[in-house]
């Protein structure tokens, strides 16, 4: 049982889509974030959200930190090819960084 | 600057038999982390080095899997022997001892046949 759940866990769109990644936890978290990984890659990290309620916004990429920081969600505007990949949201307890990563949501977006 | 080195990048081995991957991670990290991620899933912890320490390896299957980092620096992981269960891609990623971001190698792919 993975204690971050994503939705969806597939997601193919057409370029120019919007979307919108969930990742939800019955636990709290001092911090949560957002990889993005490609085939053959380790992940690669996008954004930390820390506060209750935060929205950080990345290029056409918007995060956000729900109030009682058990889930967070991922919008894209506008998807390009390039999107593609996995994305990962990783949580951690404490300051000590250990994360606890959810299973992921592979998208791909089509030209 | 480099990045987190892996290698092999790629493993084809055997069941039963044994295998190893080496990391060295970026330079100055004292934090070492080796997880292993199964296709389409979220990475998930083996091992944690705080310098040549061994801080969290509960979820590391000690019968048949070991990790070593003794000058602190790189590290390697061990298994055997291997299953066929094994087969996964086993990254490795570090972070200044004060936490923050963690940066992840390329990892490594294990097919056991």
């Amino acid at each position: 049982t993975q204690l971050l759940e994503q939705s969806p866990q597939f997601l193919s769109i057409q370029e120019g889509e919007n979307l919108t990644v969930y990742c939800n936890s019955s636990s709290v978290f001092s911090s949560l974030q957002w990889y993005r990984q490609e085939p053959g890659e380790g992940p690669v990290l996008l954004v930390t959200v820390v506060t209750g309620g935060e929205v950080k916004k990345l290029k056409r990429l918007t995060f956000q930190f729900g109030d009682a920081r058990k889930d967070s969600s991922l919008h894209i505007t506008a998807a390009q090819p390039g999107d593609t990949g996995l994305y990962l949201c990783a949580g951690a307890w404490n300051a000590g960084n250990m994360l606890t990563f959810g299973g992921g949501t592979r998208l791909m977006v089509k030209p | 600057e480099a990045g987190v080195v892996q290698s092999p990048r790629y493993k084809i081995i055997e069941k039963k038999q044994p295998v190893a991957f080496w990391c060295n991670p970026i330079s100055g990290h004292n934090t070492l982390y080796w997880y292993l991620q199964n296709l389409g899933q979220g990475p998930e912890l083996l091992i944690r080095y705080e310098n040549e320490e061994a801080v969290d390896d509960s979820q590391l299957p000690k019968d048949r899997f070991s990790a070593e980092r003794l000058k602190g620096v790189d590290s390697t992981l061990k298994i055997q022997p291997a299953e066929l269960g094994d087969s996964a891609v086993y990254l490795c990623a570090s972070t200044p001892a004060w936490g923050g971001e963690q940066f992840f190698g390329p990892g490594t792919r294990l097919t056991v046949l």
